[in-house]
Formats: structure tokens, C-alpha cells, sequence
């Protein structure tokens, strides 16, 4: 399979816990994308990395959210010291960069705070 | 700020055509792109504009008016299959941020 992969696809945790998400973009992508989406709402921008560097952070992340893309390649997303709030699909997706934008979207994992 | 404005629901009947607004305000603009989303899963990308003007695609056309902030997504020849959300983003000025819409969601009925 050569689409976004994410993992897992679904977690469960208590609030005040930690959780961390993965993604794989497609391989040649250079730009990566974490979203998060509740029920009936559209995915809300987080954050976008160029290759290994992040450029750009929504002003909604909170200092709990953390993201990484270490060697230009995978991505992870931390939550820190979950909240019920936290409760979302985290939506990852990529693009090749240059003048094609078009961004190819992975499954989500669905993150339940209880 | 960026503010992206779509109906929140629509119906139409199988076979009909169907024009979902977006209308937008954001402090940049570098392209609006309409997404697929089915219930459950992730979003498809189906069409992007950056010039105004009609872009088709098959049973998908998309229009952008950027001197008025206004696009829409037309889909012809309905089938059951198209019940589904639609998804109007804009690409804005810093970076490369996306910011999406709230969605329409579209019932064909038979």
C-alpha cells in the first residue's frame, strides 16, 4: 500500500495520560499535515512540516500538542496530559511540495479520552 | 482571521444536478480545493482552483471567483454513492496552512 498510513487507528485513554500517533506519508511527499476533526465539523489545521522542518503551528495547539518529523520521512504527534477535549480523529496528510498541492489524507486515529 | 462559510446540508434526488457554495475570507489566497469525505473516513480530494473560472472533471465541475470570495462545487448526474460530505479549503498566505470549511452534507435519495 502506497497511500498514508497511520497508527493506530484507534486509542483509548484516561484523561491526564500521554499518547503519541504516527504517520507515514507517501514516500517521495515532502509536506506533511496533522488535522484534527470532530463529528460534523471539518479537520482543523495543526500544524505542517516541510521535509524534517516545521513551519507553521496553529495558534489553537496548545503546549500540550507536540509533533516531530525527525528525518524528513515519518511524523508524530504527542498529546501530553490528555484532556476529555482532546476526544478527535487526527487526521495526517501529505502533498509532493512544489506547485502540486493536493494533499492525500490517511485513515485518522480516533482518540478517545475517557 | 479566515472564515469559511458552507451550507450545512443539502438533498437532491438521484440523476439531478446539485451546486454546493463555498464562500471565504482569509487573509491570503494560493488555491480553494473541494474534498470527498464518506462518514467515517478520510477526506478524497476531487478538484482544486487557483484562477477563476470553471474547472471540470468529469461529473465534478468547480468554480472560483476570487475577486469574490466564492466558489462552488457542481455535481451532475447524481448517484446514491455521492451521499457524502463536501469539503470547501483554502490554502492561505502563511505557509501552507489549509483551512477547511465546516462541510456540506449531501443525501441523494433515490
Amino acid at each position: 500500500d502506497t497511500g498514508v498510513s497511520q497508527d493506530p487507528r484507534h486509542k483509548i485513554t484516561k484523561r491526564g495520560q500521554n499518547v503519541t500517533f504516527r504517520c507515514d506519508p507517501i514516500s517521495e511527499h515532502n509536506r506533511l499535515y496533522w488535522y484534527r476533526q470532530t463529528l460534523g465539523q471539518g479537520p482543523e489545521f495543526l500544524t505542517y512540516f516541510q521535509n524534517e522542518a516545521q513551519l507553521e503551528k496553529s495558534r489553537l495547539l496548545s503546549d500540550r500538542f507536540s509533533a516531530e518529523r525527525p528525518k524528513g520521512s515519518f511524523s508524530t504527534l504527542e498529546i501530553q496530559r490528555t484532556e476529555q477535549g482532546d476526544s478527535a480523529m487526527y487526521l495526517c496528510a501529505s502533498s509532493l511540495g512544489g506547485s502540486n498541492n493536493e494533499q492525500f489524507f490517511g485513515p485518522g486515529t480516533r482518540l478517545t479520552v475517557l | 482571521g479566515q472564515n469559511i462559510d458552507q451550507p450545512t446540508e443539502m438533498t437532491a434526488t438521484e440523476g439531478a444536478i446539485v451546486q454546493i457554495n463555498c464562500t471565504y475570507q482569509t487573509s491570503g489566497f494560493n488555491g480553494l480545493f473541494w474534498y470527498q469525505q464518506h462518514a467515517g473516513e478520510a477526506p478524497t480530494f476531487l478538484s482544486y482552483n487557483v484562477l477563476d473560472g470553471l474547472e471540470e472533471k468529469g461529473r465534478f465541475s468547480s468554480f472560483l471567483s476570487r475577486s469574490k470570495g466564492y466558489s462552488y462545487l457542481l455535481l451532475k448526474e447524481l448517484q446514491m454513492k455521492d451521499s457524502a460530505s463536501y469539503l470547501c479549503a483554502v490554502m492561505g498566505n502563511y505557509g501552507q496552512n489549509f483551512v477547511f470549511g465546516p462541510g456540506t452534507r449531501l443525501s441523494v435519495l433515490p
